[in-house]
């Protein structure tokens, strides 16, 4: 069972635009995490929000939670021809490690 | 430091073959999980190992996979007899320890069955 569904499902962008994905989940969660995968390869962890934060910054991420809403965005600023990859949320609802994982935003990033 | 290490990264059968998967954690990470992804999707826990006990196996169909970490390190998963629906990426993933640890990927294993 998928505890988040992303949207877009697929999002193609020219390089040096932002491209932003969003996050919607189900039941009550300690975090959101969001994590990158490139083709044929394995997921890489880009950024954990707590449920007491609202927004936080690595690099060129922006990442939002809002828990009333039951929602999360994942903003890429100035994207890369590299950014090019499958963009997972995931949250762990009994703060176990048990990550369930939406089924993810594919972003084309065009040179 | 090397990261997460699975073999085979490809493996093809045909249906009703058995087949193992295999996976190095990071050293030092007590937490191990098998992840099934299947094309288009995000990945899937089958299990998730504290050292070498299986704390949560309630998505692993007991049926035809198993499971083992001997000493709390390496791990294998197995499928006996595979199915044309077990088709799919099994990706090993490891923790410091369990809760809200970030997880670390292997590359995974792209199984297919004829």
């Amino acid at each position: 069972s998928q505890q988040g569904e992303e949207d877009p499902q697929a999002l193609s962008i020219q390089e040096g635009e932002n491209a932003t994905m969003n996050c919607s989940y189900k039941t009550s969660i300690n975090n959101l995490q969001w994590y990158r995968q490139n083709s044929g390869r394995g997921l890489v962890h880009l950024i954990l929000i707590r449920s007491n934060e609202r927004e936080k910054h690595s690099g060129r991420l922006r990442v939002t939670l809002d828990t009333s809403k039951k929602s999360s965005s994942l903003l890429i600023t100035a994207s890369r021809a590299a950014d090019t990859a499958s963009y997972f949320c995931a949250t762990d609802p009994g703060n176990t490690g048990k990550l369930i994982f939406g089924q993810g935003t594919t972003l084309q990033v065009k040179p | 430091e090397a990261g997460v290490v699975q073999s085979p990264r490809y493996k093809i059968i045909e249906k009703k073959q058995p087949v193992a998967f295999w996976c190095n954690p990071i050293s030092g990470h007590n937490t191990l999980y098998w992840y099934l992804q299947n094309l288009g999707q995000g990945p899937e826990l089958l299990i998730r190992y504290e050292n070498e006990e299986a704390v949560d196996d309630s998505q692993l169909p007991k049926d035809r996979f198993s499971a083992e970490r001997l000493k709390g390190v390496d791990s294998t998963l197995k499928i006996q007899p595979a199915e044309l629906g077990d088709s799919a990426v099994y990706l090993c993933a490891s923790s410091p320890s369990g809760g809200a640890d970030t997880q670390y990927f292997g590359p995974g294993t792209r199984l297919t069955v004829l």
